[in-house]
């Protein structure tokens, strides 16, 4: 399995909306509903942010959302904040003779 | 509150077999809806799947890191392993254990260690 592709950077202002995606094939995100998100601060543990490509975990703020198209998912950060700027990552399950799941390439976001 | 803490050395030789093993502290391994999961990070690369284990010792695993992985439960000590054998430089990386939830449930990992870093050096 190939990882997902996403773009390696995304920068905004403060206030403003990004959107990252995470490009995949029939296989993973276009077959399952099982895409799932994390932010990522270096030096500390990845948080889970997305999962079932649109809900949000109990504790994550409204301003992150997802959403899936055919073979690609998108995380939208809207409000952008200062603490927003980390490394995310999606991540999919993939195929179906076997259980597997498959990361994606991450993308840094920078706060302007 | 569920934490995993990654212990293991942080120094493996070439072809050597590496070992890591996760503490679960908070809650109980055993639970029917979720595995524990390995991932990893090489320096300045992007998070990669290992395999993940059941409870009861079912397990799964990266197709390309198949052959060398072997993940273990140790339910009376809330613990989960990693045994990655012959290992290069390749595999130098940083380290993470996680909770992950059955596929019915998403299959998400939350939460993560904080990840400890293996090198592979002579």
């Amino acid at each position: 399995q190939s990882a997902l592709t996403q773009p390696a950077s995304v920068s905004g202002s403060p206030g403003q909306s990004i959107t990252i995606s995470c490009t995949g094939t029939k296989n993973d995100i276009g077959s399952y509903n099982l895409v799932s998100w994390y932010q990522h601060h270096p030096g500390k543990a990845p948080k889970l942010m997305i999962y079932e490509v649109n809900t949000r975990p109990s504790g994550v703020s409204n301003r992150f959302s997802g959403s899936k198209s055919g073979n690609t998912a998108s995380l939208t950060i809207s409000g952008l904040q200062a603490e927003d700027e980390a490394d995310y990552y999606c991540c999919s399950y993939a195929d179906g003779t076997t259980l597997v799941y498959v990361f994606g390439t991450g993308t840094k976001v920078t706060v302007l | 509150q569920l934490q995993l803490q990654e212990s293991g050395p942080g120094l493996v030789k070439p072809s050597e077999t590496l070992s890591l093993t996760c503490t679960v502290s908070g809650g109980s391994i055993s639970s029917s809806s979720y595995y524990g999961g390995w991932i990893r990070q090489p320096p300045g690369k992007g998070l990669e799947w290992i395999g993940s284990i059941y409870y009861s010792g079912y397990t799964y695993y990266n197709p390309s890191l198949k052959s060398r992985v072997t993940i273990s439960v140790d339910t009376s000590k809330n613990q989960f392993s990693l045994k990655l054998s012959s290992v290069t430089a390749a595999d130098t990386a940083l380290y993470y254990c996680a909770r992950q939830s059955s596929i019915q449930k998403g299959g998400w990992f939350d939460p993560w260690g904080q990840g400890t870093p293996v090198t592979v050096s002579s």
